[in-house]
């Protein structure tokens, strides 16, 4: 079964500094990954999506790289916000299952 | 493209009383997903529509659970004799996607199921 995890579980950081947060996964038989963002008692907000045969995406201030051999992706956000504060989860496609990280809870302090 | 909409937001119900959920996804998308999340964790799968076909379940989805999704539109997730551990937040998805490709998926922002 797919396993996924996020490093680090917590992480603050003051405004304005770059930042990168962790995923791995277990199987590199994956068809894509997505990086969500998620604000309390809310549903999930879709920020990248890397497809297998590709290597990275980006969308503003936010780039997402994907590893498939070594099982890992990595989100990098660039000088960060306030409204940055989230939890961001990183979830695997293996086919007709997608399977989520526990996330990495992002404060970020004015 | 209004989003996909969950309903009712909050449910409250007494330990063994049946539930049922809706969700509506983008009118586009082929695929919908429904989802548990419990605190402090990552959604769980629990079962996979492609147009009105259910295509995946997990085994997290007792024979309490079911879903339907009629002519490929809105689906329903039941809930039968409720229990104390079905207690989380019930997300669903929905996607457009053929064969191994997929679009990004979209989430509503969920029913929270509370057990008393």
């Amino acid at each position: 079964k797919q396993e996924v995890t996020q490093i680090p579980a917590a992480l603050s950081v003051p405004e304005g500094e770059n930042l990168v947060l962790n995923c791995s996964f277990t199987d590199s038989a994956i068809y894509n990954l997505q990086w969500f963002r998620q604000d309390p008692g809310k549903g999930l907000t879709s920020l990248l999506l890397i497809q297998s045969s590709q290597r990275e995406q980006t969308s503003g201030r936010l780039n997402a790289s994907l590893d498939k051999s070594s099982g890992r992706s990595t989100l990098y956000i660039a000088a960060s916000q306030p409204g940055d504060s989230a939890t961001y989860l990183c979830a695997v496609n293996g086919g007709n299952q997608f399977y989520f990280g526990t996330g990495t809870s992002l404060t970020v302090i004015p | 493209d209004t989003g996909v909409s969950q309903n009712p937001r909050h449910k409250i119900t007494k330990r063994g009383q049946n539930v049922t959920f809706r969700c509506d996804p983008i009118s586009e998308h082929n695929r919908l997903y429904w989802y548990r999340q419990t605190l402090g964790q990552g959604p769980e799968f629990l079962t996979y529509f492609q147009n009105e076909a259910q295509l995946e379940k997990s085994r997290l989805l007792s024979d309490r659970f079911s879903a339907e999704r009629p002519k490929g539109s809105f689906s329903t997730l039941e809930i039968q004799r409720t229990e104390q551990g079905d207690s989380a937040m019930y997300l669903c998805a929905s996607s457009f996607g053929t064969g191994e490709g997929n679009q990004p998926q979209h989430f509503g922002d969920g029913t929270r199921l509370s057990i008393l």
